[in-house]
């Protein structure tokens, strides 16, 4: 499967833990973003990298969220002491041109 | 901060029938907009992507139009199928990076 993976799937913490999320792009693709997704809504920017640089951020990307793209391959995204309303979908994408290419998402339920 | 709505919110139509689903936008100035297709749970599927230069595009039994003067955007699906039922996202972009979601659209295709 060429598509765009995250890892994991599903994750249930209780607040006030740290928890790392990774995204894995297609090969080719020198941009990389992370949404999150709360439930009856939309997508919500919260970042993008070209290749290793972090261009844009979200003011929803509080001081607690901190995200990587080490050697512009795969990206990483930690919560740190989490809160309950941090509980969503969060998503990536990928894409080279226009054209995004999501992931299937990491459900996050923070307890 | 570009806004994105999707009307209607939901959608039950009878197999066979072709359908329209509206997208509309505050910012006319947009640099593209892509259709996603997203099944309960799941990632965002990519459909369509049309660059502001751009009226339509096309693929298998849907189009997609874009009318920037007016803000607005129309997904047409052809005799449509009891697959295609999930909820229809529309996302558009000043610059070609962060996204701005509607709310979605749910269709339901009944048998």
């Amino acid at each position: 499967d060429t598509g765009v993976s995250q890892d994991p799937r599903h994750k249930i913490t209780k607040r006030g833990q740290n928890v790392t999320f990774r995204c894995d792009p297609i090969s080719e693709h020198n941009r990389l973003y992370w949404y999150r997704q709360t439930l009856g809504q939309g997508p919500e920017f919260l970042t993008y990298f070209q290749n290793e640089a972090q261009l844009e951020k979200s003011r929803l990307l509080s001081d607690r969220f901190s995200a990587e793209r080490p050697k512009g391959s795969f990206s990483t995204l930690e919560i740190q002491r989490t809160e309950q309303g941090d509980s969503a979908m969060y998503l990536c994408a990928s894409s080279f041109g226009g054209l995004k290419f999501f992931g299937p998402g990491t459900r996050l339920t923070v307890l | 901060k570009q806004e994105v709505t999707q009307i209607p919110a939901a959608l039950s139509v009878p197999e066979g029938e072709n359908l329209v689903l509206n997208c509309s936008f505050t910012d006319s100035a947009i640099y593209n907009l892509q259709w996603f297709r997203q099944d309960p749970g799941k990632g965002l599927t990519s459909l369509l992507l049309i660059q502001s230069s751009q009226r339509e595009q096309t693929s298998g039994r849907l189009n997609a139009s874009l009318d920037k003067s007016s803000g607005r955007s129309t997904l047409y699906i052809a005799a449509s199928q009891p697959g295609d039922s999930a909820t229809y996202l529309c996302a558009d972009s000043n610059t070609g990076n962060q996204f701005y979601f509607g709310t979605g659209t749910s269709l339901t295709v009944i048998p």
